[in-house]
């Protein structure tokens, strides 16, 4: 199957940091990929979705100027959060999709603390 | 209302039991249908599709009631390995997915 992967898999910083994560479809090209953020013991909630050479598309709630996707490529989308506060401490993951209504193929997810 | 809703569990069930899930969805102009599991501080793994015409795979049997606005996922002979959350997604022709919440299993020995 797709394989994608996300890095860094885990990041611990301080607040007022930004910290980029990357997540690449290894094997695929990617027209679409998603990022997700999931709180303990709650769903994915979709942030944004993110077309390879085009401005992400934000779902409402998420800051777009906090919260920065660029998707350069068609295997490669980052996300960048911008001054992390505590409170964007989260599960991040990241999915991908060759259009359409086709299944998603989610990354490890990356594990964000801020202290 | 949620778009998508689940089950709220948890289930708790001894090996070799059949368990089933319900998910309903509340827009109609919805096109496809998956069950992902996920496991504890893992992300989502595709589990199946879901058909009109109802899928099987192996123990697992999905189905979907487009009139009623529902999918099931039935897990025959459960095995302890198969204690995991399991996430009801339902993409609009758009390509949006939503999630539901999740319904927990925990298989018993």
């Amino acid at each position: 199957g797709a394989v994608v992967s996300q890095h860094p898999s885990r990041v611990i910083c301080k607040s007022g940091t930004s910290v980029k994560i990357e997540c690449r479809s290894l094997d695929f090209q990617a027209t679409t990929m998603f990022w997700y953020r999931q709180f303990p013991k709650q769903s994915l909630m979709l942030m944004a979705t993110s077309n390879e050479g085009s401005k992400a598309t934000y779902e409402q709630g998420v800051e777009k100027d906090k919260f920065l996707i660029n998707h350069a490529s068609l295997t490669l989308s980052t996300l960048t959060v911008t001054s992390a506060h505590p409170e964007d401490s989260s599960f991040y993951i990241c999915s991908a999709t060759t259009g359409g209504m086709e299944t998603q193929y989610f990354g490890p997810g990356t594990r964000l603390l801020v202290l | 209302r949620k778009e998508v809703e689940q089950d709220p569990g948890p289930f708790n069930v001894p090996e070799g039991a059949t368990v089933a899930f319900n998910c309903t969805y509340s827009n109609s102009a919805s096109q496809s249908f998956f069950w992902y599991r996920q496991d504890c501080r893992k992300e989502p793994k595709l589990l199946m599709s879901v058909y009109s015409s109802g899928n099987e795979d192996g123990r697992f049997t999905a189905q979907l009631n487009r009139a009623s606005q529902y999918i099931s996922l039935l897990i025959r002979d459960s095995k302890l390995s198969d204690s995991a959350t399991y996430l009801c997604v339902v993409n609009t022709n758009a390509g949006k997915s939503t999630f539901g919440d999740g319904t927990t299993l925990t298989v018993k020995p």
